[in-house]
């Protein structure tokens, strides 16, 4: 059975830097291209990023610059590393596998 | 960016009876490689999103077969055969042809 279990959220002023970790299981992370979207409370999908099989990412303009998806194919684990977080990031942040598959998601919450 | 509209984006509907969503884009959401790259995901309330359709008309595995899709280029459809409540949530179109990656508003689907 596949499970994606993201990890790393939580409270962070702005400014301030998170890592969020998604460990996978019944798939293989290298296997197809994997993904994070997010959903601010209330509101609609988001999607924030996505690395390819081959290793090329790509970024939404919101993110670029601040944002870097990541993953470690021995661990079977996606990561984001954010930083300069700002208020408008805060969200449910769901880790993807290919389009189908979806975590349970992690709340980041910025706030001062 | 190409921008997904989905209407209505309040649909009441009565047990039993059909439903039917649209979604339209932006641009044509052809590929290069010949394919139509458009998704409905469906969330019900404090879950993840949940695919349903991928390349406009394929049903994922376990879906339901009253849950269809149709249409091409920049104009697609959900339709939901005869509605149960288990169906009550947010649906929303999402586009993987063009990057970023884009959705729609959502739909809100309640029961009467």
């Amino acid at each position: 059975d596949v499970q994606l279990v993201e990890s790393g959220g939580g409270l962070i002023q702005p400014g301030g830097s998170l890592r969020l970790s998604c460990a996978a299981s019944g798939v293989t992370v290298s296997s197809n291209y994997m993904s994070w979207v997010r959903q601010a409370p209330g509101k609609g999908l988001e999607w924030v990023s996505l690395i390819f099989r081959g290793g090329s990412t790509y970024y939404a303009d919101s993110v670029k610059g601040r944002f870097t998806i990541s993953r470690d194919n021995s661990k079977n684990a996606l990561f984001l590393q954010m930083n300069d977080l700002r208020v408008e990031d805060a969200a449910v942040y769901y880790c993807v596998f290919g389009s189908g598959r979806w975590g349970q998601g992690t709340l980041v919450t910025v706030s001062s | 960016d190409v921008v997904m509209t989905q209407s209505p984006l309040s649909l009441p509907v009565t047990l039993g009876q059909p439903a039917s969503i649209s979604c339209r884009s932006s641009q044509s959401l052809v590929h290069s490689d010949g394919n139509t790259y458009l998704n409905w995901f469906q969330q019900r309330p404090g879950q993840s999103p949940r695919r349903l359709i991928y390349k406009a008309s394929d049903r994922d595995s376990g879906v339901p077969d009253r849950f269809s899709g149709s249409g091409s280029d920049t104009d697609f459809t959900l339709k939901i055969s005869r509605v149960e409540a288990e169906d009550v949530g947010f649906y929303y179109c999402m586009q993987g042809t063009h990057w970023p990656w884009t959705f729609g508003q959502g739909t809100k689907v309640e029961i009467k």
